[in-house]
Order: structure tokens, then C-alpha cells, then sequence
């Protein structure tokens, strides 16, 4: 089965401070990974997926396969980062399953 | 392009009845997506339709039917209506292959 782990459902950081949302998944193959992020009164977009290796609005995420995380970090964040993040998981099927998700925010 | 579109963006019904959303996907993509997602929650799989036919189902029951037309606008169907089913019903878009899906803004349904 595939299970996408978001272990944090709220995080508060200040603004400079470092920042790293948790994500762990439950797929025997080869995932695809990525992250989505819900500012306030918007539609969920795509932030980033780990196939491209790119860093968007400063944010990135490495996979690591051996444990099965794909976190999310930004060396310093910002108060217009304070959105819900949601990390999904791709396995083979035609589906993304995402996480519970985590409200990060950013306090000035 | 006006990405995805949804509607109703809002939708009240009483139990036991039946409602239909609707879906246009982003220009260019001919797969469409619907999740629920409950409050507190991440967004749940309920199907995808890819060329008129549904590609994959979610663990929803078959009071959750969908259609996808030849222009590849979708549409969510629920019968027999629970106070349950009361969610934000998500549309996403994409391209074949793509996980890189395009969201609509939803419609929020409440059964009472």
C-alpha cells in the first residue's frame, strides 16, 4: 500500500529560522515524490517535485530512498512561506496520495 | 488560461439526495482527478478519468460515480447523499503521465 507520512500537523518558526517539514512514505518501488502548498485562500499547488532537483521560493527536498523521507527545507524562511504543505506521493498507479498535511507558520 | 474551473464553488443539500459537480480542466491536459477532503485532512483519491473512462477508483463507495466528456470536462456525481460526504470536493488536471496536477479551487458541499 502506499502511505504518505506527515508527521507534524502544525509547525511555528520564526522568520530568518531555519525550516524543515517532515514527510515519510510507504511504497515498495520507485516513488515520485513531490510537494504541494496551500497558501490562504488559494487553490493547492504544486510546489515541487523530486524529479526536477530544482529549489523553488528557496525551498527544497531531497529523497532519500534508504528512508523513505522526502522533507522539506529552506535555510531561512520567510513570513509569506506560512501556507499548508502537503506532500504527495506518486507509486506506479495512476493516483497521487498525499499527507494529512503540516500548517507551518512563519512569525515575524 | 483560466486553469482549472469547478462548480458550484458552493452547495448545500439535504441527506439522501443527489448532487453533480463539474470540472474543466486546464487547456491542454486530458486527465481529470477528483478528491475529497475532509476538514483537518489531506486530500483522499476518490477517481481518475482518462479518455471517457475511469482509470482508477479510490476506496469510495459506488454512490460516487463520475463521467469525463469528449472535451475532457468531468463530473462528480453522489447519491443518496450522507452527512458524511460533506467536504471540499477537488478537481485536479493533468497531463497523461503527469503528476504535476493542476488544482481547482473546489466546491465545498454540506449535507444537512
Amino acid at each position: 500500500a502506499q502511505r504518505v507520512t506527515q508527521p507534524e500537523k502544525l509547525l511555528s518558526v520564526f522568520k530568518g529560522a531555519p525550516v524543515e517539514l517532515k514527510c515519510n512514505y510507504s511504497y515498495s518501488g520507485s516513488p515520485e515524490l513531490f510537494w504541494y502548498v496551500q497558501y490562504s485562500r488559494q487553490r493547492l499547488q504544486l510546489l515541487l517535485r523530486h524529479i526536477s532537483r530544482e529549489s523553488i521560493k528557496g525551498f527544497t527536498a531531497d529523497l532519500n530512498k534508504g528512508e523513505t523521507s522526502f522533507h522539506l527545507k529552506k535555510p531561512f524562511a520567510q513570513e509569506e512561506d506560512s501556507a499548508m504543505y502537503y506532500c504527495a506521493l506518486a507509486g506506479g498507479s495512476e493516483k497521487l496520495v498525499f499527507g494529512k498535511g503540516t500548517k507551518l507558520t512563519v512569525n515575524p | 488560461d483560466a486553469g482549472v474551473t469547478q462548480s458550484p464553488t458552493h452547495l448545500i443539500k439535504t441527506r439522501g439526495q443527489q448532487v453533480t459537480l463539474r470540472c474543466s480542466p486546464k487547456s491542454g491536459h486530458d486527465t481529470v482527478s477528483w478528491y475529497q477532503q475532509a476538514l483537518g485532512q489531506g486530500p483522499q483519491f476518490i477517481f481518475q478519468y482518462y479518455e471517457e473512462e475511469e482509470r482508477q477508483r479510490g476506496n469510495f463507495p459506488d454512490r460516487f460515480s463520475g463521467h469525463q466528456f469528449p472535451n475532457y470536462s468531468s463530473e462528480l456525481n453522489v447519491n443518496a447523499l450522507l452527512l458524511g460526504d460533506s467536504a471540499l470536493y477537488l478537481c485536479a488536471s493533468s497531463a497523461t503521465g503527469d503528476y504535476g496536477y493542476t488544482f481547482g479551487s473546489g466546491t465545498r458541499l454540506t449535507v444537512v
